[in-house]
C-alpha cells in the first residue's frame, strides 16, 4: 500500500547502544523530517532533507545521524543511546499539491533507553 | 522566530458539552499556514484542518468548527456536542508557506467523560 511507514513499531535498548529507526515512503516527496515527540513539548523536529543526499539539523539534533541515499528513505541513527533519548519518533513527508501544502506522517516508533 | 502556545494543557468536558481549544501562534512570516492535528489513544497523527494565512474564513466540518483570527494571531478550535471518540490530544501548528519548517504547539489532551 502506498503512504509512509516506520520500523520497528516498537524498540528497546540498552544506554550506549546504536539504534536505527527506519522510515520509508512511497509517494516520492522531496522533504522528509524526523520529529521526536515528548511530553510537555509537541513535536520537536530534530532532522530533516529536502532531497537525496541533502539532509540539515533541526531544533533538537545532538545524538541523533540521518541519512538520505534515496528519495524513499529517510533513516535516523541513534549512534550511542542515552536514557533522555526515550520518546516517540514520528517520520513525515511532505509535499506542495497545486497552491497547497501537505504533510503526511508515520505511525511512529516508541523508543525506550533503559 | 516562531511560536505556537496551546496554553491549555488539559482539558475534561461530559460527552455533549461544547469544548474549544486555543491556539496562538507567533510570526514574522507574511504568509503562513496553521494546522490542526488530533492524536487518539492509538498514537497516530491524524490531520483535522489546514488554513491559509490570507483567508480568514471560518470553517466548519460536522461537529468541528476553526475560528481564524489574524489580528489576535489565534486559531481556535471548536468541537460542538462532544463525544468520547473525540477524546485525544490535539496539536496545532505553524508553517510559513515559503519554508519547510512546522512548529508545533505542546498539545492540548482532552478527556471525554461519558
Amino acid at each position: 500500500d502506498a503512504g509512509i511507514t516506520q520500523s520497528p513499531r516498537y524498540k528497546i535498548t540498552e544506554t550506549g547502544r546504536q539504534v536505527t529507526l527506519m522510515c520509508h515512503q512511497t509517494w516520492s516527496h522531496s522533504y522528509m523530517f524526523w520529529y521526536r515527540q515528548d511530553l510537555g513539548h509537541g513535536l520537536r523536529l530534530i532532522y530533516y532533507s529536502a532531497a537525496a543526499d541533502i539532509t540539515d539539523k533541526g531544533e533538537v539534533p545532538d545524538g541523533y545521524v540521518v541519512s538520505r541515499s534515496k528519495t524513499e528513505n529517510f533513516p535516523l541513527t541513534l549512534e550511542s543511546a542515552t536514557r533522555s533519548q526515550t520518546s516517540v519518533y514520528f517520520c513525515a513527508s511532505s509535499a506542495w499539491t497545486g497552491s497547497s501544502y501537505e504533510q503526511y506522517f508515520g505511525p511512529g516508533t516508541r523508543l525506550t533507553v533503559t | 522566530a516562531q511560536k505556537v502556545t496551546q496554553a491549555q494543557t488539559e482539558i475534561s468536558v461530559v460527552e455533549k458539552e461544547d469544548v474549544t481549544l486555543d491556539c496562538v501562534y507567533e510570526t514574522r512570516d507574511t504568509t503562513y499556514y496553521l494546522f490542526w492535528y488530533k492524536q487518539p489513544p492509538s498514537g497516530e497523527l491524524v490531520f483535522l484542518i489546514r488554513r491559509n494565512s490570507f483567508d480568514e474564513q471560518n470553517e466548519i466540518s460536522g461537529r468541528y468548527s476553526w475560528n481564524f483570527q489574524k489580528s489576535t494571531s489565534s486559531f481556535n478550535f471548536t468541537i460542538t456536542a462532544s463525544q468520547v471518540v473525540d477524546s485525544a490530544v490535539y496539536f496545532c501548528a505553524l508553517k510559513s508557506t515559503g519554508g519547510f519548517k512546522t512548529i508545533f504547539g505542546a498539545g492540548t489532551r482532552l478527556f471525554v467523560k461519558a
